[in-house]
């Protein structure tokens, strides 16, 4: 079975542009969350969707914004990108909201701003 | 800074023990994690505990809690090279979903 996916896998954007990532689950799983890891440290929480449903956010501006479809894949979008978005933006699915018990992670998409 | 605090480096000798530390400090935490991560590479998931657990055992990996302490700690045993990486503890707020995450142990085996 595969597990988590994540496109692109690595993209270069210049400043003030936009940028759209996408993830899709383990099948099955109904939950998914988002995290930025910036280089040298661990993930930051930026978003979790359930059921199509925002159900958590983290202290990320409103730059950041993100939906999940009927097939519970999800995206992430970043408007009006900053050098300091450049990180590995990684998305993660659960079978359920808030199940705890086993999170996955997909490999992450690799964000370069310049 | 980082509500779970872990040391940033551990170096170890082929075939002895890895214990690395990670202290929280939400008390709420339901679910407290280690993940290992690779250079490039996503998280994998090693294991988790439940809040009400002291311990779990998961063949080389054994994960002890200490609730009144907040303490919480993951050994390897007859650690390998290849399990050189990046090791991430974290724990899951229920209340807003959020699972917050270390900033890593590096640990390093040496042959």
């Amino acid at each position: 079975d595969a597990g988590v996916t994540q496109s692109p896998t690595h993209l270069i954007k210049t400043r003030g542009q936009h940028v759209t990532l996408r993830c899709s689950p383990i099948s099955g799983h109904k939950s998914v969350s988002w995290y930025q890891q910036v280089l040298g440290q661990g993930p930051q929480f930026i978003f979790q969707y359930y059921e199509k449903e925002e159900r958590g956010r983290g202290n990320f501006p409103d730059r950041f914004s993100a939906r999940q479809f009927p097939n519970y894949s999800s995206e992430l979008n970043v408007n009006a990108l900053l050098l300091g978005d450049s990180a590995l933006y990684l998305c993660a699915s659960s079978l359920e909201q808030g199940s705890g018990g086993e999170l996955f992670f997909g490999e992450g998409s690799r964000l370069t701003v310049l | 800074g980082e509500d779970v605090e872990q040391s940033l480096f551990l170096s170890v000798r082929e075939g002895d023990s890895s214990v690395i530390n990670c202290t929280y400090t939400d008390s709420s935490s339901t679910y407290l994690y280690w993940y290992k991560q690779e250079p490039g590479a996503g998280l994998q998931l090693l294991t988790y505990i439940f809040s009400n657990m002291d311990m779990k055992q998961d063949q080389r990996l054994t994960v002890l809690l200490n609730k009144k302490d907040k303490h919480l700690s993951l050994r390897i045993a007859d650690t390998q090279t290849g399990d050189s990486a990046i090791y991430f503890c974290a724990e899951l707020q229920y209340h807003n979903n959020d699972m917050r995450f270390g900033a890593g142990t590096r640990l390093t085996v040496k042959p």
